[in-house]
């Protein structure tokens, strides 16, 4: 079935860090993908979306390329900030019977000032 | 424009009883899903609705139903409460319930005892 795998957290960075999530799925088709970011005790937020192979999604800082060759979708951002402290999902969906979204297990991040 | 939102924000009940969790679409969407989020993992599809109509179930037993009101508002039910059923419990709204961006409420936090 459907699956989505996100590196395993927490990850660590001071102020003003390189910041990479590394997320890579597994469906058949072709699938939409997402970057979700849920801050504590809140719901989650649509952080980036794409829809199709070599879009790349943006906002805020941050970015991800749909890369249907490696099946990945890894977030990145140039420069973190202690308020980008959360944990991020990556998440898939894809034409079915129902369109549910499938998640990652989420990676948690932590930037320290 | 309002987002979604859920009622109520916090339930602690014991097990055995029941429960009736509410959801409200941002404004024009026709679609409600409901997701369960255990502590420390993403959120698992329970049911998606379109227009009324059950479009799509998830893995999750008879205990859990749902329904959604021609205003498409959506009520999720719970019975016979298990200890397991402590989760974070998120709805998402969407135009029409296919592959576009599903927009999440901040959740309703359940805790059985």
């Amino acid at each position: 079935g459907d699956s989505v795998t996100q590196m395993e957290g927490p990850v660590t960075l001071s102020e003003e860090a390189f910041l990479t999530i590394n997320c890579t799925y597994t469906a058949t088709g072709y699938p939409s993908l997402f970057w979700y970011v849920q801050y504590p005790g809140e719901g989650l937020q649509l952080l980036l979306k794409a829809t199709k192979a070599d879009d790349k999604g943006s906002n805020k800082g941050f970015e991800a390329t749909y890369r249907k060759e490696t099946t990945s979708f890894h977030l990145e951002k140039g420069s973190v900030q202690v308020s980008d402290s959360a944990v991020y999902f990556c998440a898939l969906i894809r034409m079915d019977s129902s369109y549910k979204l499938i998640f990652g297990s989420g990676t948690r991040l932590l930037v320290r000032p | 424009d309002a987002g979604v939102t859920q009622s109520p924000t916090h339930l602690i009940k014991t097990r055995g009883q029941h429960v009736t969790l509410r959801c409200s679409p941002i404004s024009g969407h026709k679609s409600v899903s409901w997701y369960q989020q255990v502590l420390g993992q993403g959120p698992q599809f329970i049911f998606q609705y379109y227009e009324k109509e059950e479009r799509g179930r998830g893995n999750f037993p008879d205990r859990f139903s749902a329904r959604q009101f021609p205003n498409y508002s959506s009520e999720l039910n719970v019975n016979a409460l298990l200890l397991g059923d402590s989760a974070l419990y998120l709805c998402a709204s969407s135009l029409q319930g296919g592959l576009e961006t599903q927009y999440f409420g901040p959740g309703t936090r359940l805790l059985v005892l």
